[in-house]
């Protein structure tokens, strides 16, 4: 069954640093999808990113980056220039092809808190 | 906005009492998935429909039934509550496999069973 590592429970960054968020999964399919998404405190669930297994570029949202290394099977979320409002939980996500057929798996999280 | 809308928002209940949770969508959507939030477990599937009348299965279905009678609405069922399923429940939909395959949630149900 895949499997989705985030080691890091909870990160500090600095207003206007960038971020690094890891996460490690598992899976034998070759077919695949990365997802990230964000949880305020108010608790809503709100998608950021996406990044299929066969993509050849990393995948970019405004400030939001995918770090895709594939043969290390890791998906890593760079933040860049963070702000006050990025303070939140971070959950990174795997969804085998074909999606609907297919549970999306989640990891633990991480939870970020941005410094002034 | 996926027009996803869940009921009640909060909810308090005894163990043993049945409880149900409503998802509501607007736009049609075939794909629609229960998922409930733990702390150190992130969102685990509980169970998901493909259609009306047509469900499966999710990882932690034990407990949980499901019914989905019309397209709009996919109802979460506990029929008898524990307190392990104290919990936040999260709706979600998927807009098909012309998409990347993310999921839209809805804003998440607060069960406390006592």
């Amino acid at each position: 069954a895949q499997k989705i590592t985030q080691t890091q429970p909870g990160m500090f960054v600095q207003e206007k640093e960038a971020v690094t968020l890891d996460c490690t999964y598992d899976t034998s399919d070759p077919s695949y999808g990365l997802f990230w998404y964000k949880q305020p405190s108010s608790g809503e669930m709100i998608f950021l990113i996406y990044q299929g297994s066969y993509d050849q570029q990393n995948a970019t949202e405004g400030r939001y980056s995918l770090n895709f290394q594939k043969a290390r099977k890791s998906a890593n979320l760079v933040i860049s220039a963070s702000q006050l409002g990025d303070s939140a939980m971070y959950f990174c996500a795997m969804r085998e092809l074909p999606y609907n057929n297919n549970d999306m798996r989640f990891g633990a999280g991480t939870r970020l808190t941005v410094k002034p | 906005d996926a027009g996803i809308t869940q009921s009640p928002r909060h909810k308090v209940t005894e163990t043993g009492t049945p409880v149900t949770l409503r998802c509501h969508q607007t736009e049609n959507h075939r794909y629609m998935y229960w998922y409930r939030q733990d702390p150190g477990h992130g969102l685990r599937l509980i169970h998901y429909s493909y259609g009306v009348k047509d469900t499966d299965k999710g990882e932690v279905s034990d407990g949980y039934s499901v019914s989905r009678s019309k397209t709009e609405d996919f109802l979460l069922t506990l029929e008898s509550a524990t307190s392990s399923q104290t919990s936040v429940y999260f709706c979600a939909i998927s807009l098909g496999q012309a998409f990347t395959g993310e999921l839209f949630f809805g804003e998440g149900s607060r069960l406390t069973v006592l």
